[in-house]
C-alpha cells in the first residue's frame, strides 16, 4: 500500500517570509496529490493539487512542485500571513486493482508569527 | 448549495451504544467518502462510495463499524457497539469527479465514548 510521510510536523515563521513543506510518497503508481488546509475547529479544504504529468503549479502565493523519480512533492507558501496559520495536510491517490485509495500526510501544523 | 452536511454535529456516548452518524452530500456528487480524524492516526480514509455503491471499504476497522447509501442524497456510518477508542471527528467529504478531484469536507461529527 501507499505510505505517504509529511516534514516538519511543526513551523513557525515571521509573517512576510516563506514556508516550506513536503511530502514523500512510497508507490510510484500514484498520481493525484492534492494539499488541503484545515484551521482549527474547522474542515479539512482543497488549497492546490497536482497531477503527475505536471511538475509545478502556481496560485498567487502558493505553488507545488513533484518530483516523480524522487517521489516527493512540496507546498511553498510565499509571503506568509497570520490567517495561513493552520494544519496543512498532504496527499496521494492510487488507482489499484480494488478500487481508488487515498492517502493523507501526518499533517504540519503552521503558525505565522505577525 | 449548503455544502455538504453532517448530523450530529457532536455525540456524547456511552461504550456499548450503537452510534449513528448522517451525512448529505452536494447535490449531483456521484462520490462520497467517510474519514476518521485522530491526533494519533491523522486523517483516515475508512469507505467511500461511487453511485451509492461502496468501492472501497479497506479502511473501516473493524465489523464493529458499517456504512450504507440508500440514496444519492444520504449516507449513514454506524458504530455498533461503540469504545472508547472510537472518540475521534469522523467527515464526511463529496466529490462530483471522483477520487483524484477536489473533495468537499462537511463540518464533522465529534464523537465521544465514554
Amino acid at each position: 500500500g501507499e505510505n505517504v510521510e509529511q516534514h516538519p510536523s511543526t513551523l513557525s515563521v515571521q509573517e512576510g517570509d516563506s514556508a516550506v513543506i513536503k511530502c514523500t510518497y512510497s508507490d510510484s503508481a500514484s498520481n493525484y496529490f492534492p494539499w488541503y488546509k484545515q484551521e482549527l475547529g474547522k474542515r479539512p479544504q482543497l488549497i492546490i493539487d497536482i497531477r503527475s504529468n505536471v511538475g509545478e503549479k502556481k496560485d498567487q502565493r502558493i505553488a507545488v512542485t513533484l518530483n516523480k523519480t524522487a517521489k516527493h512533492f512540496s507546498l511553498h507558501i510565499t509571503e506568509t500571513q497570520p490567517e495561513d496559520s493552520a494544519v496543512y495536510f498532504c496527499a496521494a491517490s492510487i488507482k489499484g486493482l480494488s478500487g481508488n485509495q487515498f492517502y493523507f500526510g501526518t499533517g504540519t501544523s503552521l503558525t505565522v508569527i505577525p | 448549495d449548503a455544502g455538504v452536511i453532517q448530523s450530529p454535529r457532536h455525540e456524547v456516548t456511552e461504550m456499548g451504544q450503537e452510534v449513528t452518524l448522517r451525512c448529505k452530500p452536494i447535490s449531483g456528487h456521484d462520490y462520497l467518502f467517510w474519514y476518521r480524524q485522530t491526533m494519533m492516526r491523522g486523517l483516515e480514509l475508512l469507505i467511500y462510495f461511487n453511485n451509492n455503491v461502496p468501492i472501497d471499504d479497506s479502511g473501516m476497522p473493524e465489523d464493529r463499524f458499517s456504512a450504507k447509501m440508500p440514496n444519492a442524497s444520504f449516507s449513514t456510518l454506524k458504530i455498533q457497539p461503540s469504545e472508547p477508542r472510537d472518540s475521534a471527528v469522523y467527515f464526511c467529504a463529496s466529490s462530483s469527479q471522483g477520487w483524484a478531484y477536489e473533495q468537499y469536507f462537511g463540518p464533522g461529527t465529534r464523537l465521544t465514548v465514554t
